[in-house]
């Protein structure tokens, strides 16, 4: 398996732009996660998704931040307007419960500069 | 809310050596703890996962113990290599399904 998969790997945009980041889970995982890691809060849970359900967006920042997961092998993270201050490496990571382990296994992240 | 604390922040020691990294966590009502290792630019590499009834697990010159009612663990590595300089992330899932994450240890191997 190519492990988790997201793109890009690198975005830059200006302040009040869209971002869209994308993330392709293991084949078979039926979690999904998305981390934000910044220097000063370290990495933090925004949301995470069940068989494409989201479960727990308690994390999600503002408004501004949304999640959808339309199927199995797909999900986006969308920031409407950006800010500066959303400049960050994002991560996805996936996990399966089979044999009770749920090991969560990341992506390589998305690293953000928002201008 | 969980904290997790990761002691020391960084740390520098000469080829060879064993060494040991500290994780703590507040609330020792956890499902499982991993610990990661993330190099600089990259993703976050699973060491090791311990599940809560576990109190250690090995994979090579990695040991990772457990002590849950203590709120404790360590990841020991033996004779360490320039090769695993990295930053060392520990994180422990409680009642939901999310990690929380202490701040890693900063950890550099001398040639």
């Amino acid at each position: 398996d190519a492990g988790v998969i997201q793109s890009p790997r690198h975005e830059v945009t200006e302040m009040g732009q869209e971002v869209t980041l994308r993330c392709k889970p293991i084949s078979g995982h039926d979690y999904l996660f998305w981390y934000r890691q910044t220097m000063m809060r370290g990495l933090e849970l925004l949301i995470y998704f069940n068989n494409n359900v989201p479960i727990d967006d308690s994390g999600m920042p503002e408004d501004r931040f949304s999640a959808k997961m339309p199927n199995a092998s797909f999900s986006t993270l969308k920031i409407q307007p950006s800010e500066p201050r959303d400049s960050a490496v994002y991560f996805c990571a996936s996990s399966s419960p089979d044999r009770g382990l749920n090991e969560q296994f990341f992506g390589p992240g998305t690293r953000l500069t928002v201008l | 809310k969980q904290e997790v604390t990761q002691i020391p922040a960084a740390l520098s020691v000469p080829e060879g050596e064993n060494l040991v990294l500290n994780c703590s966590f507040t609330d020792s009502a956890i499902y499982n703890l991993q610990w990661f290792r993330q190099d600089p630019g990259k993703g976050l590499t699973s060491l090791l996962l311990i599940q809560s009834s576990q109190r250690e697990q090995t994979s090579g010159r990695l040991n990772a113990s457990l002590d849950k009612s203590s709120g404790r663990s360590t990841l020991y590595i033996a004779a360490s290599q320039p090769g695993d300089s990295a930053t060392y992330l520990c994180a422990v899932r409680g009642g939901a399904d999310g990690l929380t994450f202490g701040k890693g240890t900063h950890l550099i191997i001398q040639p």
